[in-house]
């Protein structure tokens, strides 16, 4: 059984670095096709893919946030770990990780159940 | 870049087809995908690769895809299928970086 699940600050501070961890059983990252990746969503607004990591720790970015995420995995204790610098209120979104197992191509096939985060001071 | 467009928002009646259009640029030589968001819940991806539907989608569901317009269909459509629907395809330079449409509400009333 495939899970996934989002964890890290309900609330950081404006300029503060965001740091989610995404923890996941019932697949390995390091298995030859699985895919981890980030998407957003603002309250009432609509999805956001942010960035991937893949089982041979390619890690690609969107192109309008790549100066400001960095994407890692610790496969030894399933989890992919997302970065955001300098956080700003626009910033505000659910967060999801979401897996992609390339014999499927390039679907997100389990999501997890997303981790609200607020950008206030 | 990929970017996709779709109607805010789509309205139909009990047991009508609802058609959910997607304009990209990229679509004739990307895949869409479609993913159905209800209310407070994580997205589900109800057509792959234009037009597969997964294990365990109502066959009522449908896609397709021409030229630059990716189209999901819902055929006799239910009251429980009242959702957000968000296409999906990857950057026209590679299949690696991701973007999403701006998403369609579909009203069933």
């Amino acid at each position: 059984q495939v899970t996934l699940k989002e964890s890290g600050p309900a609330l950081v501070k404006p300029t503060q670095t965001l740091t989610l961890t995404c923890t996941f059983s019932g697949f390995s990252l390091s298995t030859y096709g699985m895919r981890v990746s980030w998407i957003r969503q603002p309250p009432g607004k609509a999805l956001e893919w942010l960035a991937r990591i893949d089982w041979d720790d390619d890690k690609f970015y969107s192109t309008s946030l790549k100066t400001r995420l960095t994407i890692s995995k610790d496969t030894s204790k399933n989890q992919v770990v997302l970065t955001m610098t300098n956080m700003d209120p626009v910033d505000t979104a659910t967060y999801y990780c979401a897996r992609t197992n390339s014999s499927s191509g390039l679907v997100f096939d389990y999501w997890g159940q997303g981790a609200l985060v607020t950008v206030s001071s | 870049s990929n970017e996709l467009t779709q109607p805010p928002s789509v309205s139909v009646s009990p047991g009508q087809t609802a058609r959910i259009t997607c304009s990209g640029d990229a679509l004739p030589k990307k895949y869409a995908y479609w993913y159905q968001q209800k209310s407070g819940q994580a997205p589900v991806v109800v057509i792959y690769e234009d037009s597969k539907r997964p294990s365990g989608i109502p066959e009522r569901f449908s896609g397709s895809s021409s030229g630059t317009m990716a189209t999901l269909t819902i055929s006799g459509t239910q009251v429980e299928d009242e959702a957000d629907y968000y296409c999906y395809s990857t950057d026209s330079s590679d299949n690696h970086r991701g973007v999403f449409g701006g998403g369609t509400k579909l009203t069933v009333l």
